[in-house]
């Protein structure tokens, strides 16, 4: 099956930094989202992005499908952005999921 | 505009024991996938469900069964629990079926098997 790998694992930003978190993906998807997981478990939509570029406020996402890697940007980070990141690709009729960037921002 | 809701959110089972676990899917989607998080891991697809049919299944025992009712709803049962399926089950609703397309997670029930 597919494979889904993310880095880095951990990171610690002090509030204000930005961050680029990267997601590579071992097969061709016509499917990829970035999921944020808040403390009580919820995975909260990102971005839907096969491909492309796209923005919303302080985030913004790049996929290069025919390179197989995806990358999440975080720019002037906020403590509220703490938690998990999880990239998933489609694979067939579900998601495969890497294993996660747990973000940790200090104010 | 309704999202994913799942029921109970939080419940203790003892081993041997079965469990049922409720979502109704965001309005507008036919399309109910579970999936099954562990401490510290990532989602793993358990199966999904359109037109009240099992269409995918990941890599779960038979003890991992489904239904999806004609209002869309579906649920979870597993059953004779074992230690090893305490965790958090998440639910996910889309439209249509075939290609997994954008897919939206509800809270989560968060099982603990004592």
């Amino acid at each position: 099956g597919i494979q889904v790998e993310q880095s880095p694992p951990d990171l610690i930003l002090q509030e204000g930094a930005n961050s680029t978190l990267r997601c590579n993906f071992s097969d061709s998807v016509n499917n990829l989202q970035w999921f944020h997981q808040n403390p009580w478990g919820q995975l909260i939509n990102l971005f839907y992005i096969p491909s492309g570029t796209k923005q919303n406020g302080r985030l913004s996402a790049t996929t290069v499908a025919t390179e197989r890697y995806s990358l999440l940007y975080i720019s002037s980070s906020q403590t509220t952005d703490s938690g998990v990141y999880f990239c998933a690709v489609g694979q067939g009729n579900k998601l495969v999921f890497g294993a996660g960037t747990i973000l940790r921002v200090k104010s | 505009d309704a999202g994913v809701t799942q029921s109970p959110t939080h419940l203790i089972k003892t081993r041997g024991q079965q469990v049922t676990l409720r979502c109704s899917p965001k309005s507008g989607h036919d399309t109910v996938s579970w999936y099954q998080q562990a401490l510290g891991q990532g989602p793993q697809f358990i199966f999904q469900y359109y037109e009240e049919e099992e269409r995918q299944r990941g890599n779960f025992p038979d003890r991992f069964s489904g239904h999806q009712f004609p209002n869309y709803s579906s649920e979870l049962n597993v059953n004779a629990l074992l230690l090893g399926d305490s965790a958090l089950y998440l639910c996910a609703s889309s439209l249509g079926q075939g290609v997994v397309g954008e897919l939206f997670f509800g809270e989560g029930s968060r099982l603990t098997v004592l």
